[in-house]
């Protein structure tokens, strides 16, 4: 298997426009995660998924932040309009079904710089 | 909901010497602890992990081990080696959503 895969894996884009990161989780896995990670706040999650229908994001910061998982074998990050705060890596996570099974597996990463 | 630390943030070790990263949980409900490794540039990576029925788990130089009465856990590598230098990430959850710690950055002095 391929792994989790991320794109793009780096973006630089300015202030005020739209961004988007895809993610595609590993196949059979039915949970996915958007995590954030910052020097300062370290490894965030933002949302998370099971059967592509969003659980918990009370981890995503404000409005301009949002997410959906339209199939199981893709997600988006969208944030709208980005600011240069949103520079971090965000990184996609699954993992599979079942008990004992929590293991997450993280994709690449996207590093994302907003001038 | 779930608070995780880590201490400490930064360690230092000559090459062969023994490091202990240690980490403690604020919700007693949680009951998987996982260790990831991240290298620079790269994806956390797991190395190895726990569960709150097993005290203590090992893997070759790598050895966890889970007080589940002081809400704690620790990583213990043995024997390291300039390639173990790397941040390190310990998590807790109950369920799928995990709490990271703040990371320790090991480097291992050749």
């Amino acid at each position: 298997d391929a792994g989790v895969i991320q794109s793009p894996r780096h973006e630089v884009t300015e202030m005020g426009q739209e961004v988007t990161l895809r993610c595609k989780p590993i196949s059979g896995h039915d949970y996915l995660f958007w995590y954030r990670q910052t020097m300062m706040r370290g490894l965030e999650l933002l949302i998370y998924f099971n059967n592509n229908v969003p659980i918990d994001d009370s981890g995503m910061p404000e409005d301009r932040f949002s997410a959906k998982m339209p199939n199981a074998s893709f997600s988006n990050l969208k944030i709208q309009p980005s600011e240069p705060r949103d520079s971090a890596v965000y990184f996609c996570a699954s993992s599979p079904p079942g008990d004992h099974t929590d293991t997450q597996y993280f994709g690449p990463g996207t590093r994302l710089t907003v001038l | 909901g779930e608070n995780v630390e880590q201490h400490p943030s930064t360690l230092s070790v000559q090459e062969g010497d023994s490091a202990v990263i240690k980490c403690t949980y604020s919700d007693s409900a949680s009951n998987y602890f996982p260790w990831y490794k991240q290298e620079l540039g790269k994806r956390p990576q797991l190395i190895i992990d726990i569960r709150s029925n097993v005290g203590e788990k090992k893997d070759q130089r790598i050895a966890v081990t889970l007080n589940k009465t002081a809400k704690h856990f620790s990583l213990h590598i043995t024997e390291t080696q300039p390639e173990d230098s790397a941040v390190y990430f310990c998590a807790a959850s109950m369920g799928r959503q995990l709490t990271f710690g703040s990371g320790t950055q090991l480097t291992v002095l050749p």
